[in-house]
């Protein structure tokens, strides 16, 4: 059964830097094929995604933010950690880490965590 | 703007059938089959319903299917029923390795 969760502060202060980190099981990030996706969803509006990290170690970011990003893994804990530097209050919502197979299959997905930007 | 275009809003009676639309803006993103569709209820995290243009995961009821032509995926929905009310998502491989998603539609069976 595969399983994702996510964890990290609930709130952070604007200029802050945001660490997340998603714990899964259920699968190997050192099989081939395997990959993590980072996602995020601000109240009420779309999904927009973030950052991927694959398998081989390859890491690839949304062009827009990609200045602020660094995704990492670790595979012998099962997770994988996004760092966002210099929070903004646009930054605000739900982060999703989510299993992403080839192409654009996202198969599993966390339950979310809601990180809230605010002095 | 999204790099995908989706309606804002979709509706139909129970029964019937609707089709939701997501039309990429560029063959760089939009010249492949990988294109996934995602239902969101509220407070819930998105689910996968379809896969590369027109599967379906184990799970998914065959009241969904999808289909693309051009730079356009479509997702069509036959059959409504009140569990089908929610939001959904397209989304798109992009030639430099990334993921999109659209801007979303909100379903409302009436």
């Amino acid at each position: 059964q595969v399983t994702l969760k996510e964890s990290g502060p609930a709130l952070v202060k604007p200029t802050q830097t945001l660490t997340l980190t998603c714990t899964f099981s259920g699968f190997s990030l050192s099989a081939s094929g395997m990959r993590v996706s980072w996602i995020r969803q601000p109240p009420g509006k779309a999904l927009e995604w973030l950052a991927r990290i694959d398998w081989d170690d390859d890491k690839f970011y949304s062009t827009s933010l990609k200045t602020r990003l660094t995704i990492s893994k670790d595979t012998s804990k099962n997770q994988v950690v996004l760092i966002m530097t210099n929070m903004d209050p646009v930054d605000t919502g739900t982060y999703y880490c989510a299993r992403t197979l080839v192409g654009a299959t996202v198969d599993y997905w966390g339950q979310g965590t809601l990180v809230t930007v605010s002095s | 703007q999204s790099a995908l275009t989706q309606p804002a809003s979709v509706s139909g009676s129970p029964g019937q059938s609707i089709t939701i639309s997501c039309t990429a803006s560029t063959s760089d993103i939009g010249g492949h089959n990988y294109f996934s569709w995602y239902q969101q209820h509220p407070g819930k995290a998105p689910r996968l319903m379809i896969y590369d243009v027109s599967h379906r995961p184990s799970g998914v009821s065959n009241r969904f299917s999808g289909s693309k032509s051009g730079n356009t995926a479509s997702l069509t929905i036959s059959g409504l029923q009140a569990e089908d009310e929610a939001d959904y998502y397209c989304s798109s491989y992009t030639r430099s390795s990334t993921l999109v998603f659209g801007g979303g539609t909100k379903l409302t069976v009436l």
